[in-house]
């Protein structure tokens, strides 16, 4: 089945590590999107690739990092320097950037 | 600045009643897109509908209906004879074009409980 998957869907670490969360999918579209959730909020655009080897930053890029060595995987790192990083973290997808963006199931970071 | 306001937070009602979720936008572009998404308890946000700002028909699908109008910056989502599946969080987005790709800023969201 085409799809978008997120892992793991459960994480916990410990305050000063990186951390590395998964996002691979299969629909063979372009762009893919990092979004930020806090309880109760919208979500928050963090990073953004419309292509292979490209990605630009989103409103809350700060103290994460992301590559885009391959066109189904895009891989979100939070680093130390993020002050705040316990949220969920939504991947998403489309076609081109200009198309309708499809999410993965998510995955919750806990930072201990 | 793009901005979407939703702003019922929560609300609940009876099973089989009619509700309607408010969505305001604001925005400079004269082109945009307006979406609702649903997020269920599992997490992931679900693709309800995609509405370019020239069309400003009113859609329906099943139980659903979208009711957009440009002149009060309104997309207002309403759902008939509601149903225990549908509770759920509602985020009403808006698109902003940046470089190409469309950047979305999503609405605080509106959790929404249907009640047996």
């Amino acid at each position: 089945d085409g799809g978008i998957t997120q892992s793991p869907k459960y994480l916990f670490r410990k305050e000063g590590q990186n951390v590395t969360l998964s996002c691979e999918q299969n629909l063979n579209h372009d762009a893919m999107y990092w979004y930020r959730q806090d309880p109760g909020q919208g979500l928050r655009l963090i990073y953004y690739s419309q292509i292979v080897n490209d990605f630009q930053k989103g409103d809350i890029a700060e103290g994460y990092s992301v590559s885009r060595e391959k066109k189904e995987s895009f891989p979100l790192t939070v680093t130390s320097a993020q002050k705040n990083p316990t949220a969920f973290y939504l991947c998403a997808s489309s076609a081109t950037g200009a198309d309708t963006q499809y999410f993965g199931p998510g995955t919750r970071l806990t930072v201990l | 600045a793009q901005k979407v306001t939703q702003a019922q937070t929560e609300i609940s009602v009876v099973e089989k009643e009619d509700v309607t979720l408010d969505c305001v936008y604001e925005t400079r572009d004269t082109t945009y897109y307006l979406f609702w998404y649903k997020q269920p308890p599992s997490g992931e946000l679900v693709f309800l509908i995609r509405r370019n700002s020239f069309d400003e028909q009113n859609e329906i699908s099943g139980r659903y209906s979208w009711n957009f109008q440009k002149s009060t910056s309104s997309f207002n989502f309403t759902i008939t004879a509601s149903q225990v599946v549908d509770s759920a969080v509602y985020f009403c987005a808006l698109s902003e074009l940046i470089q190409g790709a469309q950047k979305l800023v999503f609405g605080q969201g509106t959790r929404l409980t249907i009640n047996p």
